[in-house]
């Protein structure tokens, strides 16, 4: 079945470091992939998507690159700052097998100064 | 625009209580889906809807269940609560489908004691 595999947390990085966080994917057909990011008390906010093989997204400094051939989606930021601190979500979709999204177990991230 | 709107945000049931949450989606979109989040069971998938039709459920019992109203306004409904119940539940509205992408809402907190 289809499923999301992501970077383990939590991750802790000074402000302006480079930032990855992995994420892989398993799909029986050929999904959209999405990051979403979490911050203290809120749902969820789109990060990025993209929706075909080689299509990259970005979004505030944000990067990903939807890889077929290891099946991935790795999360980038180039410098993070503080305020970038939240938990960060892989998701896919799959219109194989419904609507729905398949969620990682979300990588938790936190900047200092 | 306004986003998704789910109401309350905070709710405090005792067991064996029955529970009704609302959502009401962006306006214009007609994909209703809901989620569980819980620390050791991440984001689950609930159910989905679209002009008033169930089209996809996930793994929880029949004391969950669901209903979108022609204006795609939904609302969930557990009966008999349990403690593990105890979740943030997530309402998120798309267009038509999740191969496009979810918008979430802010979430309702419920504690069952």
């Amino acid at each position: 079945g289809d499923s999301v595999t992501q970077m383990e947390g939590p991750v802790t990085l000074s402000e302006e470091a480079f930032l990855t966080i992995n994420c892989t994917y398993t799909a029986t057909g050929y999904p959209s992939l999405f990051w979403y990011v979490q911050y203290p008390g809120e749902g969820l906010q789109l990060l990025l998507k993209a929706t075909k093989a080689d299509d990259k997204g970005s979004n505030k400094g944000f990067e990903a690159t939807y890889r077929k051939e290891t099946t991935s989606f790795h999360l980038e930021k180039g410098s993070v700052q503080v305020s970038d601190s939240a938990v960060y979500f892989c998701a896919l979709s799959d219109p194989n097998t419904g609507n729905q999204f398949y969620f990682g177990t979300g990588t938790s991230l936190t900047v200092i100064p | 625009k306004a986003g998704v709107t789910q109401t309350p945000r905070y709710l405090i049931k005792t067991r064996g209580q029955q529970v009704t949450l609302s959502c009401s989606p962006i306006s214009g979109h007609r994909s209703v889906s809901w989620y569980q989040q819980t620390p050791g069971q991440g984001l689950q998938f609930l159910f989905e809807y679209f002009s008033e039709t169930q089209r996809n459920k996930g793994n929880f019992p029949g004391r969950f269940s669901g209903r979108q109203f022609s204006n795609s306004r939904s609302e969930m409904n557990v009966s008999t609560l349990e403690l593990g119940d105890s979740a943030l539940y997530l309402c998120a509205s798309s267009l038509e489908a999740a191969f496009y992408g979810y918008t979430f809402g802010s979430g309702t907190r419920l504690t069952v004691v």
